[in-house]
């Protein structure tokens, strides 16, 4: 596609349930990476893939949070039995090996 | 662990005023870094991007320094107008195989008509 591409844009979710976002990244990028944001702050680093190779999950922050990209294309970022503090603005970029990241529009979660 | 840090936190300048955003990082052992906007409700926008071996990008009105035995980096805009209004961010990618972004909180700028 001509971006990085999230869906949903803006999710609400009650505690407990669990949330699946997505991301479709740039035609052809190898790399995609996921972030959250947090109202006043820049965008921290969660998780990012080559391919389909998961390269470096060291920013998830606890294992109810997983990432995959089966085909090394669209990825999904699953939260299970989200929590209040999980609310947050979820960003994917995608980029080709030597090249900036592009970032979607991400997907804002408010977990109630 | 690297740490960015942007300076000022907001800036509210009158429209046709130059003004420069402050970045530093605590690490020097950097790949590149990056310049971004972010305006409400849509998405980062990259402005500029500057190899580690490189001193200044520019762009139009605006022009990125670094210098990296310092962790600096400052951001320069000419001659603001009201549509400059938004968040700019600073990220850095380290060396190495790792390829993630550190960002900075950002510095929200407002341009008064």
């Amino acid at each position: 596609g001509a971006g990085v591409s999230q869906s949903p844009r803006y999710k609400v979710t009650k505690r407990g349930q669990d949330v699946a976002l997505r991301c479709d990244p740039i035609s052809g990028h190898v790399s995609l990476y996921w972030y959250r944001q947090a109202l006043g702050q820049g965008p921290e680093f969660l998780t990012y893939f080559n391919y389909e190779a998961q390269q470096d999950k060291s920013g998830l922050p606890n294992d109810r949070f997983s990432a995959e990209r089966p085909e090394g294309s669209i990825s999904t970022l699953t939260i299970q039995r989200t929590e209040q503090r999980d609310s947050a603005m979820y960003r994917c970029a995608s980029s080709s090996l030597y090249t900036e990241a592009f970032f979607g529009q991400g997907t804002r979660l408010t977990v109630v | 662990k690297q740490e960015v840090t942007q300076i000022p936190a907001a800036l509210s300048v009158p429209e046709g005023e130059n003004l420069v955003l402050n970045c530093s990082f605590t690490d020097s052992a950097i790949y590149n870094l990056q310049w971004f906007r972010q305006d409400p409700g849509k998405g980062l926008t990259s402005l500029l991007l500057i190899q580690s071996s490189q001193r200044e990008q520019t762009s139009g009105r605006l022009n990125a320094s670094l210098d990296k035995s310092s962790g600096r980096s400052t951001l320069y805009i000419a001659a603001s107008q009201p549509g400059d209004s938004a968040t700019y961010l600073c990220a850095v990618r380290p060396n190495g195989s790792a390829r993630q972004l550190t960002f900075g909180s950002g510095t929200q700028l407002t341009v008064l008509p």
